[in-house]
């Protein structure tokens, strides 16, 4: 069975300043990874995926995001957040194929002026 | 990239009636589509997996006389809620399923429910 961890519920963090979102998932097979990010009231809007080659993945909006599959992480991170990035943000595992997507229980990042 | 299109984007209905919410993928066929449900401030969780052609799979624990899913055609899933109750009340949302080079996931902008 697959499942993700975001070890934060809320990450505070000033304008201008460089942010991490940590994810870990455990997986028995293969993985592709995502991060989608929510608005309030919206549907999800994909930041970035990982599906295979370079372990460093870069998104939209200045996001990236490294795998590293010896600590079985998809850490995601922004060198300088705007107010505007205020958000939920979901990193999620599929094993593939039609396969569903399993989500983690979301970090709320609220940048602050 | 792909399109989805979810209908209505909010509704409100009263107990005992049913609803039905549609999403399309507009611009590839999609054989697999998935039905989400979020609770407030809470993250998503898959209610079934829709299947062109065929029955929906439902997750554990989803009532599946509650909740039908149709998937009648490659570019339209619908999800009825029958016989609402208050606790029905949530923000639904579907996504299809995209494989090969361009494998991903992209959602629709969610149907939000509330039974009175």
């Amino acid at each position: 069975a697959q499942s993700v961890t975001q070890l934060d519920s809320q990450v505070p963090v000033f304008e201008e300043a460089p942010v991490e979102l940590r994810c870990n998932y455990s997986s028995s097979v293969s993985v592709y990874l995502f991060w989608y990010v929510q608005y309030p009231n919206q549907g999800l809007q994909l930041l970035l995926k990982y599906l295979s080659g370079s372990t460093l993945v870069k998104g939209i909006n200045g996001f990236e995001a490294e795998f590293n599959k010896s600590q079985t992480s998809f850490h995601l991170r922004k060198p300088s957040v705007h107010i505007s990035d205020t958000a939920e943000y979901f990193c999620a595992v599929s094993s593939g194929g039609y396969n569903k997507l399993i989500f983690g229980a979301g970090t709320r990042l609220a940048v602050h002026p | 990239g792909a399109v989805v299109s979810q209908h209505p984007s909010w509704v409100i209905c009263k107990s005992g009636t049913s609803v039905k919410i549609e999403c399309r993928s507009l611009d590839f066929q999609a054989t697999t589509m998935f039905w989400y449900r979020q609770f407030p401030k809470q993250s998503l969780m898959l209610m079934a997996t829709s299947n062109e052609g065929s029955k929906a799979t439902y997750e554990q624990g989803v009532e599946k006389d509650k909740f039908l899913i149709n998937h009648a055609s490659l570019t339209l899933s619908t999800l009825t809620v029958t016989s609402a109750h208050p606790e029905d009340s949530s923000f639904y949302i579907c996504s299809n399923s995209r494989t090969g080079p361009a494998y991903g996931y992209t959602f629709g902008s969610g149907t939000r429910l509330t039974v009175v």
